[in-house]
């Protein structure tokens, strides 16, 4: 099955600096790679997704790019601030039949 | 995500006990999921559910039963809790129609304890 690594576990920024997280998936047929933020105490939420037809897509400070080939995928966030400081979750799934497989999550900090 | 309700939000149990999770949705979504998080283990797959009269397996399925009693509510029971089920309990759901088939929306989660 589908196999997500993530990394780095944690990170710490200062404020409007950037931050990168990245991901790696182990199956080949996983084409929807979504990105989840979890506030304290909340459930994730979705911030954003990409799917396998494109190599990346943006929304305002947060972007994605998908890279088929070598199995990895990125969040990238500009001008951070200290509202972005959460903890953030990629996935992926092979098929719309199969559930998410999530990585085991990266804890942002951002320092006013 | 208010469409995903989840009680308790907090519970506290002893060793042996049995206890049950509930989870209700208002987005007339036709899947459903209860996923468990620990510090640093990301979230794992318990349960899932694709329609009412459909159950599978996840990742992490022993030591805990699930029943989807309706489209709208999924229930997470462990038959006798065991202090290493002490974690953070995520209900999910999400719709298999229309073009996001694979975007799940969570409920806010359950915090369990077994002493």
């Amino acid at each position: 099955g589908e196999n997500v690594e993530q990394h780095p576990s944690t990170l710490s920024v200062q404020e409007g600096d950037s931050a990168v997280i990245k991901c790696t998936y182990s199956d080949s047929a996983s084409n929807y790679f979504p990105w989840y933020k979890q506030e304290l105490g909340k459930g994730p939420q979705l911030i954003i997704d990409i799917r396998s037809n494109v190599g990346e897509k943006k929304d305002q400070r947060i972007a994605v790019t998908l890279n088929k080939t070598a199995k990895h995928f990125s969040l990238h966030i500009t001008e951070t601030q200290p509202e972005d400081s959460a903890v953030y979750f990629c996935a992926a799934s092979p098929s719309g039949n199969t559930p998410l497989v999530f990585g085991k999550g990266t804890r942002l900090s951002v320092i006013a | 995500d208010a469409d995903v309700t989840q009680t308790p939000r907090n519970r506290i149990t002893k060793t042996g006990k049995r206890i049950m999770l509930e989870c209700s949705q208002t987005k007339g979504h036709d899947r459903m999921y209860w996923y468990r998080q620990d510090p640093g283990l990301g979230l794992r797959l318990i349960y899932y559910s694709f329609d009412v009269k459909d159950i599978n397996k996840g990742e992490i399925s022993d030591g805990y039963s699930v029943s989807r009693q309706a489209q709208a509510k999924f229930s997470l029971s462990l038959e006798s809790a065991i202090p290493n089920q002490t974690a953070l309990y995520f209900c999910a759901t999400s719709d298999s129609s229309g073009r996001a088939v694979n975007e799940q929306f969570f409920g806010p989660g359950t915090r369990l304890t077994v002493l």
